[in-house]
C-alpha cells in the first residue's frame, strides 16, 4: 500500500521550519527519505528502522513512530537548497525489500 | 568514482517500437531496481533483481521486460505492449543484507523516454 504524504506542497521563506508527514495503513518496518530536484535522481537523506528512533542530517531530522505507523521529516531554518520534492519510501517487509513510495511533497523555499 | 549510470538521458521513439534502457553500476551491489515516475505519482516499481540471473515483477510490470546476466547490469526493455510508455525511468541499486535489514537504495540519473 502506498504511503500517504502530507502536505502535498509547501512554500517557505528562508529560515522557516517545515514538517512533512508520511503515514501508512500497514505496519512499518523501515522508512526511507529522499529529496529530488526537478529532472534529477532522488538523493538519499536518511533511513529509519523500526524502534521509534530519530535521526538527523544537517538541519534535517526525522522521527519514526511505529505505533502510529508514521514518520515525520523536520526541516529547520530552511535554506534555498532545500527546495525540491521529498519522498518517503516504506519497506514492504522486514528485510531488504523494494520500497513503496509516497506521491511526494513539493517544498519551495523562497528568499 | 562509484555510481550508477543510465543511458541515454533522453530517448525518443515511435509508437510500436521496442526500446531498451541501460543501467550499469560499479558499486558491487547485489540488488537492482527499475522505477517509473510520472508527474504527481511518485515512483512505481517495475521490476527488481536481488541476485544475478533472477528477477521479480514489481507493481507495474506489464509491457516491460528485464534481464540480469551480469551483476553490474540490469537493462529494461519497454515493449510495444506498454500502453503509455512516456515517463521518467529510474534505476536503483542496493547491497544485500545478510542480517536481513533494509538497505539504502541509490538512484541513477534517469532516462526520460518520450514516445511519439
Amino acid at each position: 500500500q502506498q504511503p500517504v504524504q502530507s502536505p502535498q506542497a509547501v512554500i517557505l521563506r528562508e529560515g522557516e521550519d517545515a514538517v512533512i508527514n508520511c503515514s501508512s495503513s500497514k505496519a512499518l518496518y523501515s522508512v526511507h527519505w529522499y529529496r529530488q530536484k526537478h529532472g534529477e535522481a532522488p538523493v538519499f537523506l536518511m533511513i529509519l528502522l523500526k524502534g521509534g528512533e530519530q535521526k538527523g542530517h544537517e538541519k534535517i531530522s526525522a522521527s519514526f513512530n511505529e505505533k502510529k505507523q508514521q514518520s515525520s521529516l523536520y526541516l529547520t531554518a530552511s535554506q534555498l537548497s532545500y527546495s525540491g520534492t521529498y519522498f518517503c519510501g516504506t519497506g514492504r517487509g522486514s528485510g531488504n525489500t523494494p520500497l513503496v513510495f509516497g506521491k511526494g511533497t513539493r517544498l519551495s523555499v523562497i528568499a | 568514482d562509484g555510481g550508477i549510470t543510465q543511458s541515454p538521458k533522453y530517448l525518443f521513439r515511435k509508437e510500436g517500437q521496442n526500446v531498451t534502457l541501460s543501467c550499469e553500476q560499479n558499486l558491487n551491489h547485489d540488488a537492482m531496481y527499475w522505477y517509473r515516475q510520472d508527474p504527481g505519482q511518485g515512483l512505481r516499481l517495475i521490476y527488481y533483481s536481488q541476485i544475478v540471473n533472477d528477477f521479480q515483477k514489481g507493481d507495474i510490470a506489464e509491457g516491460y521486460s528485464v534481464s540480469r546476466e551480469k551483476k553490474e547490469s540490469f537493462p529494461l526493455t519497454v515493449t510495444s505492449a506498454q500502453k503509455n510508455p512516456t515517463a521518467f525511468y529510474l534505476c536503483a541499486s542496493s547491497t544485500s543484507s545478510l542480517a536481513g535489514l533494509p538497505n539504502t537504495q541509490y538512484f541513477g540519473p534517469g532516462t526520460r523516454l518520450t514516445v511519439l
